[in-house]
């Protein structure tokens, strides 16, 4: 079992549609939790990250935490051409590792 | 303001080769990184330097050796190289272990 799961896709959103992202884990005592674009031939940015349960959002990203489920989403909101990328989900687990899922790729089409 | 630089950013090996890769950061960052990202296996780790004159091993860290020369600098050796080496490598570094890292442009290497 991966330590860090994604549906590695394509997902294909409509423009301005809502993207949902899904990302599980197996570690229960893993604490922070991070979401990585990286567009194609380039190298990852971190988008989001968080640490409580919850919903945290930052304008039309919305990053969701739900440690009993150990389950961590992303909301991309009214999806635009330019959201088109692969979405790393990371996990930083109970040793203080950072441990990386393989990626949603989400294709946005006018 | 360049943040985290790679070179060389392109590189072709014969199998037994060796070759060094560069990373330097100027965000005066504590802890840098060393992964490889291949097709269908995300990011993994190699080697990591939580700080200066420290150095671990990673997920991966058969075949590799590291350098924290400085602060700033993070090498990354490949002393016989192997077809299995072909990847593209990612350098990162944070402010400390947290999780929020600030990668390099990466580097393609090929190893025949």
């Amino acid at each position: 079992q991966k330590e860090v799961e994604q549906n590695s896709g394509p997902l294909s959103v409509p423009e301005g549609a809502i993207a949902s992202l899904n990302c599980t884990y197996s570690d229960r005592g893993s604490q922070s939790f991070f979401w990585y674009r990286q567009y194609s031939g380039k190298s990852p940015e971190l988008i989001m990250f968080i640490y409580s349960n919850g919903d945290k959002e930052d304008g039309r990203f919305t990053a969701q935490l739900n440690k009993a489920s150990q389950y961590v989403s992303l909301l991309i909101r009214d999806s635009q051409p330019s959201d088109s990328a692969t979405y790393l989900c990371a996990v930083n687990n109970s040793w203080g590792k950072l441990q990386f899922g393989a990626g949603t790729q989400v294709v946005v089409t006018p | 303001n360049a943040g985290v630089t790679q070179t060389p950013k392109f590189q072709v090996l014969k199998t037994g080769q060796s070759m060094t890769l560069q990373c330097a950061q100027d965000m005066n960052h504590n802890s840098m990184y060393w992964y490889r990202q291949d097709p269908g296996m995300g990011l993994r780790l190699i080697y990591y330097s939580a700080s200066e004159g420290t150095t671990d091993k990673g997920e991966v860290p058969n075949g590799y050796n590291v350098s924290r020369l400085n602060k700033r600098e993070f090498s990354l050796r490949l002393e016989s190289a192997a077809p299995s080496q072909t990847s593209v490598y990612f350098c990162a570094s944070s402010v400390t272990n947290t999780g929020e890292l600030f990668f390099g442009e990466g580097s393609r290497l090929t190893v025949l």
